[in-house]
């Protein structure tokens, strides 16, 4: 069956400091990978997602970066974080081809400080 | 392109009582329609879809919701609200791209 990771649950940053935060499925091949933010109050934010290895569309703009070193490896980076990066960030997937399923990881919760 | 519209940030029921919360959406091709829930702190967990077929949808945990063309929604409702239904709901639409698009989400309050 298909699983996907995403750590670490928490983190807390300081203002200026480098992101990364990984995510990876198992049990499928080819997947489509997404990046969602959660801000207090906002809803879900679309940041990233990516079709395919090296394959990144970005949503909007940010100090925020997303790169797809492996096919079912999905990272977000930054390289100085800002206050306004806290809130709580979501990785999903989908099978390439077929259904629309979309499945979402447990969720990083990101404070910087 | 989409876009989902979820009248009502906060919602407030009964124990018992009947729960609606509203979605609607904006969609040029024929759409993929979904409701999630969201629990402090966790993922997102799917309770039902639309895609093609019959437009009234059965989920999990009691949950349906109807596909409305004509009004382009996509309400959720259950007929007896319970205590562990205190979430947060999320409706989102996939069109012809691979991108889901969600609402700002409604957070259901329950009362004994």
């Amino acid at each position: 069956s298909q699983t996907i990771h995403q750590w670490p649950a928490t983190l807390v940053q300081p203002v200026g400091s480098p992101l990364s935060l990984e995510c990876t499925v198992e049990g499928t091949s080819n997947p489509n990978l997404y990046w969602y933010r959660q801000a207090a109050g906002r809803g879900l934010q679309l940041l990233f997602y990516s079709v395919g290895i090296g394959q990144i569309s970005s949503e909007v703009p940010q100090n925020l970066s997303a790169s797809r070193p492996q096919d079912r490896q999905f990272i977000l980076s930054s390289k100085k974080l800002l206050l306004s990066d806290s809130g709580f960030y979501l990785c999903a997937w989908r099978a390439g081809q077929g259904l629309r399923v979309y499945t979402f990881g447990s969720g990083t919760r990101l404070t910087v400080v | 392109a989409q876009s989902v519209t979820q009248l009502g940030s906060h919602v407030s029921v009964s124990e018992g009582a009947l729960v609606l919360l509203r979605c609607n959406y904006s969609s040029s091709v024929p759409p993929y329609l979904f409701w999630y829930v969201q629990y402090p702190n966790q993922g997102l967990q799917l309770l039902l879809k639309y895609t093609t077929g019959a437009t009234l949808v059965k989920g999990i945990n009691g949950f349906e919701a109807e596909f409305k063309k004509s009004e382009t929604s996509f309400h959720l409702t259950k007929p007896s609200a319970h205590m562990s239904d205190a979430a947060e709901y999320f409706c989102a639409v996939s069109g012809n791209t691979d991108k889901l698009i969600f609402g700002t989400g409604t957070r259901l309050q329950v009362f004994p």
